[in-house]
Protein backbone atom coordinates (compact mmCIF):
# COMPACT_ATOMS: atom_id res chain seq x y z
CA UNK A 1 0.00 0.00 0.00
CA UNK A 2 1.24 3.36 -0.09
CA UNK A 3 2.98 4.91 2.32
CA UNK A 4 3.63 8.87 2.88
CA UNK A 5 6.48 10.31 4.82
CA UNK A 6 6.39 13.61 6.04
CA UNK A 7 8.93 16.42 7.90
CA UNK A 8 9.94 18.01 9.73
CA UNK A 9 7.23 16.77 12.91
CA UNK A 10 7.50 20.18 14.19
CA UNK A 11 8.95 23.28 12.82
CA UNK A 12 8.90 27.07 14.37
CA UNK A 13 9.45 30.44 12.23
CA UNK A 14 9.18 33.78 13.35
CA UNK A 15 5.99 35.67 12.00
CA UNK A 16 6.76 36.96 8.47
CA UNK A 17 9.18 34.54 7.40
CA UNK A 18 8.47 31.67 5.19
CA UNK A 19 7.79 27.85 5.94
CA UNK A 20 8.31 24.39 4.10
CA UNK A 21 7.00 21.12 4.77
CA UNK A 22 7.97 18.35 2.68
CA UNK A 23 6.53 14.83 1.67
CA UNK A 24 7.51 11.70 -0.12
CA UNK A 25 4.82 8.78 -1.33
CA UNK A 26 6.05 5.40 -2.32
CA UNK A 27 2.87 4.29 -5.14
CA UNK A 28 3.39 5.86 -8.21
CA UNK A 29 -0.38 5.25 -8.89
CA UNK A 30 -0.99 8.38 -6.29
CA UNK A 31 -2.24 11.09 -8.42
CA UNK A 32 -3.85 13.92 -5.83
CA UNK A 33 -1.90 15.39 -3.15
CA UNK A 34 -4.10 17.35 -0.60
CA UNK A 35 -2.68 19.47 2.58
CA UNK A 36 -5.38 19.57 5.03
CA UNK A 37 -4.48 22.09 8.76
CA UNK A 38 -6.00 21.48 11.96
CA UNK A 39 -6.07 23.58 14.49
CA UNK A 40 -6.19 22.36 18.11
CA UNK A 41 -9.57 20.72 18.85
CA UNK A 42 -10.65 21.31 14.97
CA UNK A 43 -11.24 18.95 12.60
CA UNK A 44 -8.74 18.49 9.49
CA UNK A 45 -9.52 21.38 6.85
CA UNK A 46 -8.27 21.25 3.07
CA UNK A 47 -6.26 24.36 2.53
CA UNK A 48 -4.63 23.67 -0.87
CA UNK A 49 -4.61 20.36 -3.28
CA UNK A 50 -2.55 19.36 -6.41
CA UNK A 51 -3.37 17.00 -8.96
CA UNK A 52 -1.09 14.83 -10.69
CA UNK A 53 -0.77 16.53 -13.75
CA UNK A 54 0.75 19.73 -12.15
CA UNK A 55 3.59 20.87 -11.05
CA UNK A 56 2.96 23.62 -8.46
CA UNK A 57 -0.48 25.45 -7.46
CA UNK A 58 -0.75 28.45 -5.57
CA UNK A 59 -3.70 30.61 -3.59
CA UNK A 60 -2.20 33.37 -2.21
CA UNK A 61 0.20 32.80 0.52
CA UNK A 62 -0.11 29.13 0.28
CA UNK A 63 1.76 26.84 -2.52
CA UNK A 64 1.70 23.54 -3.09
CA UNK A 65 5.10 21.53 -5.20
CA UNK A 66 4.70 18.43 -7.01
CA UNK A 67 7.76 16.72 -8.21
CA UNK A 68 6.21 13.37 -9.52
CA UNK A 69 9.65 11.91 -10.73
CA UNK A 70 11.25 11.85 -7.34
CA UNK A 71 7.47 11.37 -5.51
CA UNK A 72 7.79 14.17 -3.33
CA UNK A 73 5.66 17.40 -2.52
CA UNK A 74 5.81 20.36 -0.76
CA UNK A 75 3.81 22.76 1.14
CA UNK A 76 5.05 26.21 1.35
CA UNK A 77 3.76 28.95 3.60
CA UNK A 78 4.63 32.79 3.28
CA UNK A 79 4.68 35.75 4.71
CA UNK A 80 3.43 33.45 8.03
CA UNK A 81 1.03 34.99 10.58
CA UNK A 82 0.16 33.83 13.78
CA UNK A 83 -3.36 32.08 12.70
CA UNK A 84 -1.06 29.99 10.76
CA UNK A 85 -0.12 27.59 13.50
CA UNK A 86 -1.04 24.45 13.52
CA UNK A 87 -0.76 20.92 12.48
CA UNK A 88 -0.64 20.07 8.84
CA UNK A 89 -1.37 16.86 7.19
CA UNK A 90 0.12 15.93 3.64
CA UNK A 91 -2.12 13.29 2.20
CA UNK A 92 -1.78 10.93 -1.27
CA UNK A 93 -4.64 9.79 -3.18
CA UNK A 94 -5.46 7.53 -5.60
CA UNK A 95 -8.01 7.72 -7.64
CA UNK A 96 -11.35 7.46 -5.68
CA UNK A 97 -9.92 5.54 -3.03
CA UNK A 98 -8.52 6.11 1.08
CA UNK A 99 -6.29 8.48 1.66
CA UNK A 100 -2.88 7.96 3.26
CA UNK A 101 -1.90 10.71 5.72
CA UNK A 102 1.69 11.58 6.81
CA UNK A 103 2.44 12.26 10.17
CA UNK A 104 1.65 16.05 10.35
CA UNK A 105 4.13 18.77 11.30
CA UNK A 106 2.94 21.15 14.21
CA UNK A 107 3.86 24.50 12.85
CA UNK A 108 4.15 27.19 15.30
CA UNK A 109 4.46 31.28 14.01
CA UNK A 110 5.96 32.80 16.69
CA UNK A 111 5.06 36.74 16.97
CA UNK B 1 -18.07 21.47 0.75
CA UNK B 2 -20.30 18.64 2.72
CA UNK B 3 -22.23 19.00 5.89
CA UNK B 4 -21.46 16.40 8.18
CA UNK B 5 -22.32 15.87 11.82
CA UNK B 6 -21.45 13.56 14.39
CA UNK B 7 -23.40 12.97 17.36
CA UNK B 8 -21.76 13.00 20.51
CA UNK B 9 -19.19 14.96 20.09
CA UNK B 10 -17.82 13.95 23.24
CA UNK B 11 -18.17 10.76 25.70
CA UNK B 12 -16.81 9.31 28.85
CA UNK B 13 -17.58 5.93 28.92
CA UNK B 14 -16.48 3.23 31.56
CA UNK B 15 -14.38 0.42 30.66
CA UNK B 16 -16.14 -2.80 29.34
CA UNK B 17 -19.12 -0.69 27.76
CA UNK B 18 -19.97 0.40 23.98
CA UNK B 19 -20.36 3.54 22.17
CA UNK B 20 -22.22 3.91 18.97
CA UNK B 21 -21.11 7.73 16.83
CA UNK B 22 -23.70 8.83 14.23
CA UNK B 23 -22.52 10.05 11.51
CA UNK B 24 -24.98 12.20 9.33
CA UNK B 25 -24.02 13.48 5.59
CA UNK B 26 -26.30 16.11 3.82
CA UNK B 27 -26.52 14.60 0.51
CA UNK B 28 -25.99 10.68 -0.63
CA UNK B 29 -22.31 9.49 -0.51
CA UNK B 30 -21.21 5.84 -1.99
CA UNK B 31 -18.31 5.53 0.60
CA UNK B 32 -17.71 6.64 3.90
CA UNK B 33 -14.90 6.13 6.07
CA UNK B 34 -14.34 5.90 10.21
CA UNK B 35 -10.99 6.93 10.88
CA UNK B 36 -9.27 7.23 14.25
CA UNK B 37 -6.84 10.06 15.91
CA UNK B 38 -4.80 9.46 18.92
CA UNK B 39 -3.53 12.72 20.78
CA UNK B 40 -0.68 14.13 18.95
CA UNK B 41 -1.14 11.42 15.90
CA UNK B 42 -1.79 11.32 12.65
CA UNK B 43 -5.05 9.68 11.24
CA UNK B 44 -5.73 6.26 10.56
CA UNK B 45 -8.13 4.97 8.82
CA UNK B 46 -10.02 2.15 10.83
CA UNK B 47 -12.61 1.06 8.03
CA UNK B 48 -14.45 2.12 4.82
CA UNK B 49 -18.52 1.96 5.31
CA UNK B 50 -19.96 1.07 1.68
CA UNK B 51 -24.04 1.00 1.64
CA UNK B 52 -25.36 -2.38 1.02
CA UNK B 53 -22.27 -4.09 1.40
CA UNK B 54 -20.11 -5.24 4.60
CA UNK B 55 -17.59 -2.47 5.82
CA UNK B 56 -14.06 -3.14 5.05
CA UNK B 57 -11.26 -2.76 7.74
CA UNK B 58 -7.93 -1.89 7.50
CA UNK B 59 -5.23 -4.11 9.34
CA UNK B 60 -5.20 -3.87 12.79
CA UNK B 61 -8.94 -3.23 13.19
CA UNK B 62 -11.78 -5.70 13.46
CA UNK B 63 -15.64 -6.22 13.13
CA UNK B 64 -16.53 -7.50 16.24
CA UNK B 65 -14.32 -4.78 17.85
CA UNK B 66 -15.90 -1.45 15.76
CA UNK B 67 -18.60 -3.13 14.16
CA UNK B 68 -20.00 -0.33 11.32
CA UNK B 69 -23.31 -0.14 9.91
CA UNK B 70 -24.04 1.87 7.10
CA UNK B 71 -27.93 1.66 6.60
CA UNK B 72 -28.71 4.55 3.13
CA UNK B 73 -26.38 6.83 0.73
CA UNK B 74 -26.06 9.81 3.78
CA UNK B 75 -25.79 7.78 7.56
CA UNK B 76 -23.54 5.62 9.23
CA UNK B 77 -22.36 4.42 12.49
CA UNK B 78 -19.37 2.94 13.87
CA UNK B 79 -19.48 1.43 17.66
CA UNK B 80 -16.62 0.87 19.70
CA UNK B 81 -17.25 -2.15 21.36
CA UNK B 82 -16.01 -3.26 25.07
CA UNK B 83 -14.03 -0.29 25.57
CA UNK B 84 -10.61 -0.03 27.40
CA UNK B 85 -8.38 3.22 28.28
CA UNK B 86 -6.44 2.48 24.95
CA UNK B 87 -9.46 2.80 22.71
CA UNK B 88 -9.50 6.59 24.08
CA UNK B 89 -9.33 8.83 20.92
CA UNK B 90 -10.33 11.53 18.83
CA UNK B 91 -12.99 9.18 16.05
CA UNK B 92 -13.69 11.26 12.72
CA UNK B 93 -16.14 10.09 9.64
CA UNK B 94 -15.23 11.43 6.45
CA UNK B 95 -16.67 11.37 2.82
CA UNK B 96 -14.87 11.36 -0.47
CA UNK B 97 -12.59 11.47 -2.60
CA UNK B 98 -15.48 11.30 -5.08
CA UNK B 99 -18.05 13.20 -3.50
CA UNK B 100 -19.63 15.33 -6.15
CA UNK B 101 -16.74 14.73 -8.50
CA UNK B 102 -14.12 15.94 -6.77
CA UNK B 103 -10.86 14.39 -5.06
CA UNK B 104 -11.44 16.12 -1.67
CA UNK B 105 -12.44 14.84 1.19
CA UNK B 106 -14.64 16.37 3.71
CA UNK B 107 -14.16 15.41 7.82
CA UNK B 108 -16.81 15.47 10.33
CA UNK B 109 -16.00 17.17 13.64
CA UNK B 110 -15.29 14.26 15.34
CA UNK B 111 -16.24 12.30 18.61
CA UNK B 112 -13.68 12.99 21.43
CA UNK B 113 -14.01 9.46 23.58
CA UNK B 114 -12.40 8.92 26.85
CA UNK B 115 -12.49 5.97 28.35
CA UNK B 116 -12.02 5.18 32.60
Amino acid sequence: GENVEQHPSTLSVQEGDSAVIKCTYSDSASNYFPWYKQELGKRPQLIIDIRSNVGEKKDQRIAVTLNKTAKHFSLHITETQPEDSAVYFCAAVQGYQKVTFGIGTKLQVIP
Amino acid sequence: SAVISQKPSRDICQRGTSLTIQCQVDSQVTMMFWYRQQPGQSLTLIATANQGSEATYESGFVIDKFPISRPNLTFSTLTVSNMSPEDSSIYLCSVGPGLRGTDTQYFGPGTRLTVL
